[in-house]
């Protein structure tokens, strides 16, 4: 069981480098958006959220951006690792306070040695 | 625990039986869900439970498919008479209570179900 994901946007980094995937969202209503990665053969794993009041948030080398005017949101990796490969997916909160949730269908990273 | 916990996490089975898929969420966490996820597709809700009760079951494909939980914990996805194109990831979460907003969704490592 792999997630194929034959038809999946693909970036390919050369290792060191930094990242940038990009996630259009559905909703101007929404106010809390979530990235998440999952590597070959497992579950989503949460990396990093932020809310709509911010623009921006920083964790250990990931960075989110989030740009209300065009609805978009990008999560920035620096100095990318091969244990970075993975599909990355941006999910929102579409209603807010519910558990209604839009997932994307992801971007496929792919680290080059 | 620690994390959400699927069982079992591979399973092959034959067109026609039924299966059921598990899940125990994270401690304290009284919401709980259940998405499909096919090869190269986004994630596809299938239900939600808030405690014990499922407000939304929207998602579920076909009434072959039915899902409870108990406790306000452990719940249990069913599928019967599976077909072929059931096959697919089934992927569990929780959060805590989605009244408030931003409450983080965790998943788990997923059950693979393969119809042949």
């Amino acid at each position: 069981g792999e997630n194929v994901g034959l038809h999946l946007p693909t970036l390919s980094v050369q290792e060191g480098d930094n990242s940038i995937i990009n996630c259009a969202y559905s909703n101007s209503a929404s106010d809390y958006f979530i990235w998440y990665k999952q590597e070959s053969g497992k579950g989503p794993q949460f990396i990093i959220d932020i809310r709509s009041n911010m623009d921006k948030r920083q964790g250990q080398r990931v960075t989110v951006l989030l740009n209300k005017t065009v609805k978009h949101l990008s999560l920035q990796i620096a100095a990318t690792q091969p244990g970075d490969s993975a599909v990355y997916f941006c999910a929102e909160n579409a209603i807010s306070g519910t558990y209604k949730y839009i997932f994307g269908t992801g971007t496929r990273l792919k680290v080059l040695a | 625990g620690a994390g959400v916990s699927q069982s079992p996490s591979n399973k092959v089975t034959e067109k026609g039986k039924d299966v059921e898929l598990r899940c125990d969420p994270i401690s304290g966490h009284t919401a709980l869900y259940w998405y499909r996820q096919s090869l190269g597709q986004g994630l596809e809700f299938l239900i939600y439970f808030q405690g014990n009760s499922a407000p939304d079951k929207s998602g579920l494909p076909s009434d072959r498919f039915s899902a409870e939980r108990t406790g306000g914990s452990v719940s249990t996805l069913t599928i019967q008479r599976t077909q072929q194109e059931d096959s697919a990831v089934y992927l569990c979460a929780s959060s805590l209570d989605p009244g408030n907003s931003g409450n983080t969704i965790y998943f788990g490592e997923g059950s693979w179900l393969t119809v042949v």
